[in-house]
């Protein structure tokens, strides 16, 4: 079974500091999804990382994957009050008859003054 | 309409209510999918159709019971649930085959 674990679950951080957000999982992949939520909201993609050593910047959020470690980075530079939200790692795999994604926990981000 | 929406946003009922959920795509995908977000709990795949045929059941209990007229629709009806059932349902859409996921607004279910 595929599990996925993100850490830190919560995370409050000061504007203008830069932190990460690491996401582990159990067994080989082929990709690897970042998604963000706002509250009350749907999940947006952000990124698809897709082979060992993927970079992807958008913005104050960057993302890696290390396939052999099975981990992937999300770091946030210079974090802003806008970058409040929850934000998944998802790992996908195929399934009997489709293509499925498996969620990490999430990890909420408070930005404060 | 643009991208994935749902109805209702918002649903209250009684365990012994009978109701659905609808979502609609708008985007020309072939694969629909329904998750259930509860609160300390990873999104659980709940189902999963590609080209209105279901290919995917992750043991769920059957007082949830998706339907997939078409490749646009994709609907979730419940009947006797449990106050447990209480969570956000939301539905996403993708092409068969790629994995990337365009997810619907939700909706939020309490169940009293």
């Amino acid at each position: 079974e595929l599990k996925v674990e993100q850490n830190p679950l919560f995370l409050s951080m000061q504007e203008g500091k830069n932190y990460t957000i690491y996401c582990n999982y159990s067994t080989t992949s082929d990709r690897l999804y970042w998604y963000r939520q706002d509250p009350g909201k749907s999940l947006e993609s952000l990124f698809v990382l897709l082979s060992n050593g993927a970079v992807k910047q958008e913005g104050r959020l960057m993302a890696s994957l290390d396939t052999k470690a099975r981990l992937s980075t999300l770091h946030i530079t210079a974090a802003v009050h806008d970058l409040s939200a929850t934000y998944f790692c998802a790992v996908g795999y195929s399934g009997a008859g489709s293509y499925q994604l498996t969620f990490g926990k999430g990890t909420k981000l408070s930005v404060i003054p | 309409e643009t991208g994935v929406t749902q109805t209702p946003r918002h649903l209250v009922m009684g365990m012994t209510n009978k109701k659905s959920l609808k979502c609609e795509q708008h985007l020309g995908h072939n694969a629909m999918y329904w998750y259930k977000q509860s609160a300390k709990k990873p999104l659980e795949l709940m189902f999963v159709y590609n080209f209105k045929e279901q290919t995917e059941n992750n043991s769920v209990p059957s007082r949830f019971s998706p339907e997939c007229p078409n490749s646009s629709h994709l609907f979730l009806h419940l009947h006797t649930l449990q106050p447990e059932d209480s969570a956000l349902y939301l539905c996403a859409s993708s092409q068969v085959g790629q994995s990337k996921l365009y997810f619907g607004p939700g909706t939020r279910l309490t169940v009293t």
